[in-house]
Order: structure tokens, then C-alpha cells, then sequence
């Protein structure tokens, strides 16, 4: 089974419909984020947490929440979505005791937004 | 703002064929440099994480080097097999690594 677990790993949906990504962790990592992928471009960082109380933006959060749930779960909404977020959305997981910041990612969530 | 580049953007190879890739990235406050592999459909994945000036990384026939004080690092492959076809994935880690920056990547087809 995988450390990194992402749901749904596709989805549909029309403009305007609330969206919700989830995201579950067996690593024990405190740190998790929330990236976005588009062709030709690298990673972009949407919302990132180090615990369960800390939420903090990234480079491309206008248009989207989260939420922390607990240790293991980190969710991703779109209140109202829009075709520009159409995207592969990647959930990624580390370890601060690693100070070199290697993440452990899942496997994607393609997202397409009609 | 930081901005790491990566080429070229794909590579078709024969099998048995060597090959290697840029990562271009700024030399000012360099922390770490992560290489990662992603398989369509599949997590990516770390290959090599580098911190100083010189280091090189050997994985079997992956291997990578450093070179921060001009800001790049290389990935060679050597003997290309089919499996080795990925998006090979370049990232630049600041202190903690909670905002790492990726390349766009480079997609590499090997043909049998």
C-alpha cells in the first residue's frame, strides 16, 4: 500500500461544483503539502502545514482551502471551481528532522474542470 | 524570485544509449538540490538529495553531480533501458525544505 495515499485519483466536474481532494499519510510525517502541476511548469506550491493548528499559503493559493484534520490527513478544496484549475494535483509529505527536505509524494489527483 | 531550469524538456534515446541532463539554478542561497523520478500514473520519487559544492551521487546507473558556486547539477544515465523512461524532476530546497522550487522537468523516452 502506498505512504502517500490521494482520493480521487480522477475527477470530472463542471464550473462552479465545490471540489474536495483528500489526502491520507502512514509515514508518521508532520509536514504535508498540497502542489499543482501543469504542463510545462514545475511544481507550484498550493498550501502547506507542519502540524495539525498550522496552515500556511503557498505560491498559487487564491482559489483553493485546506484543511488538517489530523496528523494524517490533509484535504484540498475548491469552492467553486473554475477551468484553469484544471490540473494534476500532487499531495506530498516530510519529515522535519530531515533538514534537507525530501518529499514523499502520492500519486496524483487529475482534476479536470469543465 | 527563484527559478530553476531544466533541459532539455524531453530526450528520445536509443536503448543502451547514455545520456544526461541540466538542472540551472541560482548559486545565491543554495540550501539543497533534489533529484526525483516520476513514472506516469506513479508517485514521484527521490533519487538524490545533494548539499555541497562537488558532491556526486551514484545510484546503479543513475548518477548525478553539483556544482554550486555556478548553480548546476547534471543527471547521467549511462546504458538507457526502457524502464528508465520518466520525467526527471529537479529541485532546489531551502532550509527546512518547506518551499522547495521544481524544474519543469525532463521527459525521457527510451526506445527498445
Amino acid at each position: 500500500d502506498a505512504d502517500v495515499t490521494q482520493t480521487p485519483r480522477n475527477r470530472i466536474t463542471k464550473t462552479g461544483k465545490r471540489i474536495m481532494l483528500e489526502c491520507s499519510q502512514t509515514k508518521g510525517h508532520d509536514r504535508m503539502y498540497w502542489y499543482r502541476q501543469d504542463p510545462g511548469l514545475g511544481l507550484r506550491l498550493i498550501y502547506y502545514s507542519f502540524d495539525v493548528k498550522d496552515i500556511n499559503k503557498g505560491e498559487i493559493s487564491d482559489g483553493y482551502s485546506v484543511s488538517r484534520q489530523a496528523q494524517a490527513k490533509f484535504s484540498l478544496s475548491l469552492e467553486s471551481a473554475i477551468p484553469n484549475q484544471t490540473a494534476l494535483y500532487f499531495c506530498a509529505t516530510s519529515d522535519p528532522r530531515q533538514t534537507t527536505g525530501e518529499l514523499f509524494f502520492g500519486e496524483g489527483s487529475r482534476l479536470t474542470v469543465l | 524570485i527563484l527559478n530553476v531550469e531544466q533541459s532539455p524538456q524531453s530526450l528520445h534515446v536509443q536503448e543502451g544509449d547514455s545520456t544526461n541532463f541540466t538542472c540551472s539554478f541560482p548559486s545565491s542561497n543554495f540550501y539543497a538540490l533534489h533529484w526525483y523520478r516520476w513514472e506516469t500514473a506513479k508517485s514521484p520519487e527521490a533519487l538524490f538529495v545533494m548539499t555541497l559544492n562537488g558532491d556526486e551521487k551514484k545510484k546503479g546507473r543513475i548518477s548525478a553531480t553539483l556544482n554550486t558556486k555556478e548553480g548546476y547539477s547534471y543527471l547521467y544515465i549511462k546504458g538507457s533501458q526502457p524502464e528508465d523512461s520518466a520525467t526527471y524532476l529537479c529541485a532546489l530546497g531551502n532550509t527546512g525544505g518547506f518551499k522547495t522550487i521544481f524544474g519543469a522537468g525532463t521527459r525521457l523516452f527510451v526506445k527498445a
